[in-house]
């Protein structure tokens, strides 16, 4: 069983809808949670960024994590083209960053 | 800034080929670090460096060597490449090698290897 499961999609939805985007983990030792973006043939992108459970909201984004059912979640509010991209969730244990999990991607298509 | 760039874009080797991935920052990171990225399998760590010197093994260090003799150099070396290496390798590189794990880990372009 790998740490972290998040489903690839692809996942389509229309311009303006609600995207929530999500991943599991097995390791209760993480305790920082981030979502990166990924544009096709670009390098990932830190999107956002929480510590322990609770919610962030930054403008349409808002990540949710939820320690006790090891489930995080990324919300997309207003949906437009472009975020057309692969949503890849991470989680680490340690205050040092030096070995982050990454989730597999979920590849996003919004519609106009 | 450039921020972290990577050398080159693309290759095709052959298998039993060597060569070395370059990897440069000019943001006086202490912390960089290698991944491949497969279909399906994420980002997978390679190796990792928390200053010049100093190097460490990620999840799937077999058939790749590391170095850092500066702090802004890190190349990846495929020493008898193998099919199993075909895959898009990235570089990154963050500020703070033992603060939060917020401080924005910057990724290069990546480097498309296809090992015939």
């Amino acid at each position: 069983q790998k740490e972290v499961e998040q489903d690839p999609g692809p996942l389509s939805v229309p311009e303006g809808a609600i995207v929530s985007l999500n991943c599991t983990y097995s390791n209760s030792a993480f305790q920082y949670f981030m979502w990166y973006r990924q544009y096709s043939r670009k390098g990932p992108e830190l999107l956002m960024y929480t510590y322990s459970s609770g919610n962030k909201e930054d403008g349409r984004f808002t990540a949710q994590v939820d320690k006790s059912s090891k489930y995080i979640s990324l919300f997309i509010r207003d949906s437009q083209p472009s975020d057309s991209a692969t949503y890849l969730c991470a989680m680490t244990s340690g205050s040092s960053a030096s070995k982050i999990i990454f989730g597999s991607g979920t590849r996003l298509s919004i519609r106009p | 800034n450039a921020g972290v760039t990577q050398t080159p874009k693309f290759q095709v080797l052959k298998t039993g080929q060597s060569m070395t991935l370059q990897c440069a920052q000019d943001m006086n990171h202490e912390y960089m670090s290698w991944y491949r990225q497969d279909p399906g399998m994420g980002l997978r760590l390679i190796h990792y460096s928390v200053g010049a010197g100093i190097t460490d093994q990620g999840e799937v260090p077999n058939g790749y060597n590391v170095s850092r003799s500066t702090t802004e150099d890190f190349p990846l070396r495929l020493l008898s490449a193998a099919p199993s290496q075909t895959s898009v390798y990235f570089c990154a590189s963050r500020g703070d090698s033992s603060g939060g794990a917020g401080d924005t880990q910057y990724f290069g372009p990546g480097t498309r290897l296809t090992v015939l």
